[in-house]
């Protein structure tokens, strides 16, 4: 059974503070994704990585980072968080055909 | 890059009727198209998917149809029940590796 884990479920930030989530996977995957969900607009790739050491921009990467130093750990980072970084954080792995998503971190930025 | 439209985006019907979610995508080299499902409070799950050299599959009250020409895909379930009660998303991708995900859609499943 694919197991996706994030670090947290809820985080509340203050604006301009460095914020890191992280996500673990189990399975061995190649792909690791971070998305955010917002209402109306689905979910929108922020970054995504095929390898360790290697990151892609996805449609939203503005005020984002992500770091990759091992297979199974994908991190997402925001270097100064501000307010409209409040959002569902979603991580997914997965193979070819197939994204397992992980339980996602409902962040918070005041 | 792929643009996926979904329609629409809050769906009611009464339990037992059947329900039908529309998605439209823009590349034509998309090849794979899944289907996810997210109850409240919980992450998103694979629920169906579609290749784009297959028109339709079924999975017992769900399926999913691919008419390829028009550049569009359908997600049908029958027989609707309180628990089929989620938000669904479209996706298209080609290759399998990154998916463009459509808007979702609200449905509930009225008892």
């Amino acid at each position: 059974d694919v197991k996706v884990t994030q670090s947290s479920r809820y985080l509340v930030k203050r604006t301009g503070e460095k914020v890191f989530l992280e996500c673990v996977q189990d399975m061995d995957h190649e792909n690791m994704f971070w998305y955010r969900q917002d209402p109306g607009l689905g979910l929108r790739l922020i970054y995504f990585s095929y390898d360790v050491k290697m990151k892609e921009k996805g449609d939203i990467p503005e005020g984002y980072s992500v770091s990759r130093e091992k297979k199974e750990r994908f991190s997402l980072i925001l270097e100064s968080a501000s307010t409209n970084q409040t959002s569902m954080y979603l991580c997914a792995s997965g193979s070819y055909n197939e994204q397992f998503f992980g339980p996602g971190t409902r962040l918070t930025v005041l | 890059g792929e643009n996926v439209e979904q329609h629409p985006s809050t769906l009611s019907v009464q339990e037992g009727d059947s329900a039908v979610i529309k998605c439209t995508y823009s590349d034509s080299a998309s090849n794979y198209f899944p289907w996810y499902k997210q109850e409240l409070g919980k992450r998103p799950q694979l629920i169906i998917d579609i290749r784009s050299n297959v028109g339709e599959k079924k999975d017992q009250r769900i399926a999913v149809t691919l008419n390829k020409t028009a550049k569009h895909f359908s997600l049908h379930i029958t027989e609707t029940q309180p628990e089929d009660s989620a938000v669904y998303f479209c996706a298209a991708s080609i290759g399998g590796n990154q998916f463009y995900f459509g808007t979702g859609t609200s449905l509930t499943v009225i008892p």
